[in-house]
């Protein structure tokens, strides 16, 4: 079956520091999709970023990339300069597709980012 | 743009009352997806739709159902609530004939059973 493991369950860093959010996962399938998502205290789900497993280079969104190692089956996520609305929860996802073309997704338990002024 | 939309936002409950939670996808979004996070856990799936026929079943309660209408919005009956069904309910969409990769989530509704 497919796992997401988030070992952190909680991490603090200064301001316009970089940060890293580890993400190991667990899968038999050749083709899968990883994806970071932001969860604030009000709760939405916001999107950040997303990285095929065929995908050569790893994937970048604004402050956010991803350290996607697949033989060591990581998808790290990494925030560049943090600021104070970086503080949340983060959570690792995988796109399971199961026999129709759909897929959901399975979701690790998270990891709260707090940014210290 | 127009992101997904859920309504109630919040909505209280007694036990053994029913919900209807509900949910319209962004446009020209052919795929529905129902989640539920507990308190301080994670996103589990639910039940997912595409063009309007269920497409997959997740850990979803025999007491919950759901389907997707013509004009694709979709919605999670819920009844004999328990107190255990307290939790905040996501739906979100993809398109599947282009980047069908991301799930564009709506703001969820908190429901609350007392």
């Amino acid at each position: 079956a497919q796992k997401i493991t988030q070992t952190q369950p909680g991490m603090f860093v200064q301001e316009k520091e970089a940060v890293t959010l580890d993400c190991t996962y667990d899968t038999s399938d050749q083709s899968y999709g990883l994806f970071w998502y932001k969860q604030p205290s009000s709760g939405e789900m916001i999107f950040l970023i997303y990285q095929g497993s065929y995908d050569e280079q790893n994937a970048t969104e604004g402050r956010y990339s991803l350290n996607f190692q697949k033989a060591r089956k990581s998808a790290n996520l990494v925030i560049s300069a943090s600021q104070l609305g970086d503080s949340a929860m983060y959570f690792c996802a995988m796109r399971e597709v199961g026999s129709s073309n759909t897929g959901k997704l399975i979701f690790g338990q998270g990891t709260t980012l707090q940014v210290k002024p | 743009a127009a992101g997904v939309i859920q309504s109630p936002r919040h909505l209280i409950k007694e036990k053994r009352e029913t919900a209807t939670l509900k949910c319209y996808p962004i446009p020209r979004h052919d795929t529905v997806y129902w989640y539920q996070q507990g308190p301080g856990q994670d996103p589990q799936f639910l039940i997912s739709f595409y063009e309007k026929m269920q497409s997959d079943k997740g850990s979803i309660p025999d007491r919950f159902s759901a389907q997707q209408f013509s004009d694709y919005h979709s919605e999670l009956n819920m009844s004999s609530l328990e107190l255990g069904d307290s939790a905040l309910y996501f739906c979100a969409s993809s398109a599947t004939e282009k980047r069908p990769y991301e799930q564009y989530f709506g703001p969820g509704t908190r429901l609350t059973v007392t």
